[in-house]
């Protein structure tokens, strides 16, 4: 199956700047690249997606990036705000798996007022 | 729409005691998953099921079960619970096929003592 891989497991930013995270992926036919933002004690929910036709795709101060080539996909947010802070992940469909996610293991983001 | 609902929020169980963790779904979703997520940890994938009547093994599906018997819910079974078990399950779903989203429900904390 799938095999998605997360770095960095934790990242800390001041207010304002920009952070970072980066995703690789082993199946060259997987088709659909979600990432999900949970809050401490909360359920993960989608942020931004984005399918393998399509390089980036922007939604006001997150972006996601994907290199289908070098199969690796990067979350970025601009603009850091202390909201921002929680755990981010990645996740991959892989071709031949209708429906099912692989999950990346998560980057803890603090962003410092 | 409701969404996706777990029940209980939280439990408590004993050593060698069984439960059943409920979830239900009323936006005509096909696929529908049981993660589980340990302490600062990812989301691992226990079961899952594409459509009622079926359904397959994830990553760690020692010790639970499911079944589906309708569209909407997708009940999740601890038979003779285990200190490992212990952990914050999700249930999620999606409609694949036509947009891949998972959405996922509050979530249910499970102790096992």
């Amino acid at each position: 199956g799938e095999n998605v891989e997360q770095h960095p497991s934790t990242l800390s930013v001041q207010e304002g700047d920009s952070a970072v995270i980066k995703c690789t992926y082993s199946d060259s036919a997987s088709n659909y690249f979600p990432w999900y933002k949970q809050e401490l004690g909360k359920r993960p929910q989608l942020i931004i997606d984005i399918r393998s036709n399509v390089g980036e795709k922007k939604d006001q101060r997150i972006a996601v990036t994907l290199n289908k080539t070098a199969k690796h996909f990067s979350l970025h947010i601009t603009e850091t705000q202390p909201e921002d802070s929680a755990v981010y992940f990645c996740a991959a469909k892989g071709g031949s798996t209708l429906g099912r996610l692989y999950f990346g293991r998560g980057t803890q983001l603090t962003v410092w007022p | 729409n409701a969404g996706v609902t777990q029940t209980p929020k939280f439990r408590i169980l004993k050593i060698g005691q069984s439960m059943t963790l409920q979830c239900a779904q009323d936006m005509n979703h096909n696929y529908m998953y049981w993660y589980r997520q340990d302490p600062g940890m990812g989301l691992k994938l226990i079961y899952y099921s594409v459509g009622a009547g079926i359904t397959d093994k994830g990553e760690v599906p020692n010790g639970y079960n499911v079944s589906r018997s309708t569209t909407e819910d997708f009940p999740l079974r601890l038979e003779l619970a285990a200190p490992s078990q212990t952990s914050v399950y999700f249930c999620a779903s999606s409609y694949a096929g036509l947009n891949d989203e998972q959405f996922f429900g509050p979530g249910t904390r499970l102790t096992v003592l």
